[in-house]
């Protein structure tokens, strides 16, 4: 499975975007990129997926790299709520495949 | 609507004790999954299932049972608890394979 690298932790103000990235060179093209967070003492939460034109829901924006190798997850307006884990995962559509959960990033917000 | 309950909140075995995790879902999803977190660490899949009657093996399957009767239940099963098996358990439910999955609040295990 392909895997996906994330910067240990990040931190933001209150009331600013924030840029998670993400890399993951060794993407398929049947790869859907995935972001979950953790809040603390919490289960994961589905943030978004896509897998080649960015995406946009109420929680955040997703964008794809042109070739695929690398996303960023973007916080369009941080609060201190948005304080968490934040997991980028690839899913292959094929037979057997699964999510696999790495470290994440850290997200700390400072009001 | 409930979403994904988990219990026991919480749990303490001794080592060789046997006990069930009891996870339920009110979304009719078809899917259900059971993962473990161990400290600073992500999720791993053990067990999961595409529908009631099917089940499958995840990454870290061993010690563990599942079995799904029904659409609304996916229990796991420690057969003979061991320290290794002290962790976090989370289950998760999705309409469609491992697509915006469900989180439930989780299950803190400790084998003594």
């Amino acid at each position: 499975d392909a895997k996906t690298t994330q910067p240990n932790s990040m931190e933001s103000n209150e009331e600013e975007p924030v840029h998670l990235p993400c890399n993951h060179s060794t993407i398929s093209g049947t790869d859907y990129i995935h972001w979950y967070r953790q809040l603390p003492s919490q289960g994961p939460e589905y943030v978004i997926h896509g897998l080649t034109s960015n995406v946009n829901n109420r929680m955040a924006s997703l964008a794809i790299a042109e070739d695929r190798k690398s996303s960023t997850l973007i916080l369009h307006r941080a609060t201190l709520r948005d304080a968490a884990v934040y997991y980028c995962i690839l899913h292959n559509t094929g037979a057997n495949s699964k999510l696999t959960f790495g470290k994440g990033i850290t997200l700390s917000v400072r009001p | 609507n409930a979403g994904v309950t988990q219990t026991p909140k919480f749990q303490v075995l001794k080592t060789g004790q046997s006990m069930t995790l009891q996870c339920a879902q009110d979304m009719n999803h078809e899917y259900m999954s059971w993962y473990r977190q161990d400290p600073g660490m992500g999720l791993r899949l053990i067990h999961y299932s595409v529908g009631a009657g099917i089940t499958d093996q995840g990454e870290v399957p061993n010690g563990y049972n599942v079995s799904r009767s029904t659409t609304e239940d996916f229990p796991l099963r420690l057969l003979s608890a061991a320290p290794s098996q002290t962790s976090v358990y989370f289950c998760a439910s999705s309409q469609q394979g491992f697509y915006e999955q469900y989180f439930g609040p989780g299950t803190r295990l400790t084998v003594t």
